[in-house]
């Protein structure tokens, strides 16, 4: 049984066009989160979401448009994609937003905007 | 201010070596807490440990073992007799309090080391 799974694992598309990536977690936790990796493998969160309401935003463009429908998805949109959209996207969850909570992945879905 | 700290941005050993990658961490809270994760090459991120800053008992896991010392600000990671299989990437991160309203926490992650292991 996948813990967190994403959708898809690879996306490849145009400048200025419009892609979503969809994340689940069956793993009942409260607290699920968007990281972004460039290429020189540095992570950063991007969004944290608790129960369906948003927590942490890191000053991410407004392209970027996360969505919790319930929480066990958090879906993250992006408009007018451009070139150094071009990363890895990872999705995790964790039990809740306390500090002590590991922090479980998805495998990452890797994005090229061409 | 990075808060998280690698300086070694890739070792590489002979299997069988042991190999220690350096964390040195930055924060103001009293309470915080640290971890280490692996990425091999297939990409996904595997937990490795977990810490909290009142525990500076060093721990041991098999060929794994971490070193907590609040003093210097440091939480390395030592790999003994490494294996081909060991050869990933090692992040270090901090979670600490964030400024969100729900005083939220925050995993900030360093940069990572790249560890290569052959034969």
């Amino acid at each position: 049984d996948t813990a967190v799974s994403q959708t898809p694992k690879y996306l490849v598309t145009q400048m200025g066009n419009d892609k979503s990536i969809k994340c689940e977690q069956n793993l009942g936790h409260d607290t699920m989160y968007w990281y972004k990796q460039d290429s020189k493998k540095f992570l950063k969160i991007m969004f944290s979401y608790n129960n369906k309401e948003l927590i942490i935003n890191e000053t991410v463009p407004n392209r970027f448009s996360p969505k919790s429908p319930d929480k066990a998805h958090l879906n993250l949109h992006i408009n007018s994609l451009e070139l150094g959209d071009s990363a890895v996207y990872f999705c995790a969850s964790s039990q809740d937003l306390r500090g002590h909570n590991e922090q479980f992945f998805g495998p990452g879905t890797r994005l090229t905007v061409l | 201010a990075q808060k998280v700290t690698q300086a070694q941005t890739e070792i590489s050993v002979v299997e069988k070596e042991d190999v220690t990658l350096d964390c040195v961490y930055e924060t103001r809270d009293t309470t915080y807490y640290l971890f280490w994760y692996k990425q091999p090459p297939s990409g996904e991120l595997v937990f490795l440990i977990r810490r909290n800053s009142f525990d500076e008992q060093n721990e041991i896991s098999g060929r794994y073992s971490w070193n907590f010392q609040k003093s210097t600000s440091s939480f390395n990671f030592t790999i003994t007799a490494s294996q081909v299989v060991d050869s990933a990437v090692y992040f270090c991160a901090l979670s600490e309090k964030g400024e969100g309203g729900l005083g939220a926490s925050k995993l900030t992650f360093g940069t990572g080391t790249r560890l290569q292991v052959t034969l």
